[in-house]
């Protein structure tokens, strides 16, 4: 079956340092989207991705933040400078002409 | 506002019991409607959904779910609930009128007692 893949599983970063997080969607889905969940807080959207470039994105999503698909199978959120509160696990979902959305297992960031 | 309520935090049951978990959203018009479940350190398996037609549908292991419009509620069912359905559950709702982006509930943990 088909799966959402996510690298790296786990990345410590120090404040400031940028990081890139890289998902691998399901090969013929079309739209993409980003979440993050605070440890103990509910699952946030931050950003949906659709024919190369971005249809909605949240407030939390704010110029620290940039996505690519740089190719034809990856899909990447970068964080430019990353703070304390950006720690969390952030999860790359896709989907395809139907609405359910299929995620990846997480990468879980922790900037120290 | 918009927003997707889960009003239990946690909840414990007894192996074999029945279980109702409980959601309801408050938009303008009817969103997709979703279930999610998450195990510790896992990511989020969708358990089912509702787009539209007969209001009970049914799902993976077991579950199924009943929309209720004139409650805007979206509950999760179970009958009998085995020791691996520990996990949080997550009710999301997707906007018609966005990117069809997930709005999640703040989860129920659900605990199952030998």
């Amino acid at each position: 079956e088909p799966e959402v893949t996510q690298t790296p599983s786990h990345q410590v970063t120090q404040m400031g340092q940028e990081v890139i997080l890289r998902c691998v969607p399901i090969s013929n889905h079309l739209y993409f989207y980003w979440y993050r969940q605070i440890l103990g807080q509910k699952v946030e959207f931050l950003v949906s991705f659709y024919n190369n470039e971005i249809s909605e994105k949240s407030e939390i999503f704010d110029d620290q933040f940039s996505v690519e698909r740089p190719d034809g199978s990856n899909f990447t959120l970068k964080i430019r400078s990353t703070k304390l509160e950006d720690s969390a696990m952030y999860f790359c979902a896709s989907r395809g002409a139907t609405y359910e959305q299929y995620f990846g297992p997480g990468t879980r960031l922790t900037v120290t | 506002a918009q927003s997707v309520t889960q009003p239990d935090i946690h909840i414990t049951v007894s192996e074999g019991a029945s279980l109702e978990l409980r959601c309801n959203y408050s938009y303008g018009a009817t969103p997709y409607l979703f279930w999610y479940v998450q195990s510790p350190g896992q990511g989020l398996q969708l358990l089912l959904k509702y787009f539209s037609g007969d209001t009970l549908v049914q799902g993976i292991k077991g579950f199924e779910a009943e929309f209720k419009r004139s409650q805007s509620s979206f509950n999760l069912r179970k009958p009998s609930v085995h020791w691996s359905d520990a996990a949080e559950y997550f009710c999301a709702v997707a906007p018609m009128d966005s990117s069809y982006k997930l709005i999640f509930g703040s989860g129920t943990r659900l605990l199952v007692r030998p």
